[in-house]
């Protein structure tokens, strides 16, 4: 079993739709959780942390759900700019190492 | 901001060679990392440096090496390449200790072994 799995997608949506990516972890020694965005052929960047309260920017939610070793990324009001790879990040406790699922591909069509 | 270079975007390999990836970062970032990515795979650690001189291997790390001679820069080696080491290369660097920090990646290089 991975130890961070995504549904590879793709999910196409119109613009304007809201989409909701899940991801599930298999260590519950992990301390932090991130979403990354990779552009294609461009490298990875930070979109958002993740917070055991849940966390909010403008049209992005992520929510983490400890008991069930569950993270979510909600875009509303998708754009177009918003196609791209969204990667599921988790950092064990204790380690520096960052560990990564295969990614959910977004695709945003007029 | 935060820079991470890498010295090439592209490269093209003969099987047998051997391969220097060159990263270099001017954040002063203790840890540095070499993964490769491929489709279907996602990203896979190979190797990591938490300082100067100091490595540990990744999940990955057979057939290939690293150096960390400086602190801003950590070098990957395919001592000699083979076509299943064709792959996208990343190096990030971040700060230790600090686990609710990024990660920082450099633009990638492309690698094609023939």
């Amino acid at each position: 079993r991975k130890e961070v799995e995504q549904d590879p997608g793709p999910f196409n949506v119109p613009e304007g739709a809201t989409v909701a990516f899940n991801c599930t972890y298999s260590n519950s020694a992990s301390q932090s959780f991130f979403w990354y965005r990779q552009d294609c052929r461009k490298e990875p960047k930070l979109l958002m942390s993740v917070y055991s309260s849940g966390n909010e920017d403008g049209r992005f939610t992520a929510q983490l759900n400890r008991a069930s070793q569950y993270i979510s990324l909600l875009i509303r009001d998708s754009k177009l700019s918003d196609s791209a790879t969204y990667l599921c990040v988790v950092i064990l406790y204790n380690t520096d190492k960052l560990i990564f699922g295969t990614g959910t591909r977004l695709q945003v069509f007029p | 901001d935060v820079k991470v270079t890498q010295s090439s975007r592209y490269l093209v390999k003969r099987t047998g060679e051997k391969v220097f990836l060159e990263c270099v970062q001017d954040m002063d970032h203790e840890n540095m990392f070499w993964y490769r990515q491929d489709p279907g795979l996602g990203l896979r650690l190979i190797y990591f440096s938490y300082d100067v001189k100091m490595k540990e291997k990744g999940d990955i790390p057979e057939g290939y090496s690293v150096s960390r001679e400086k602190k801003e820069r950590f070098s990957l080696i395919l001592e000699s390449a083979s076509t299943n080491q064709t792959s996208m290369y990343l190096c990030a660097s971040s700060l230790q200790g600090a686990t609710r920090e990024t990660q920082y990646f450099g633009p990638g290089t492309r690698l094609l072994v023939l």
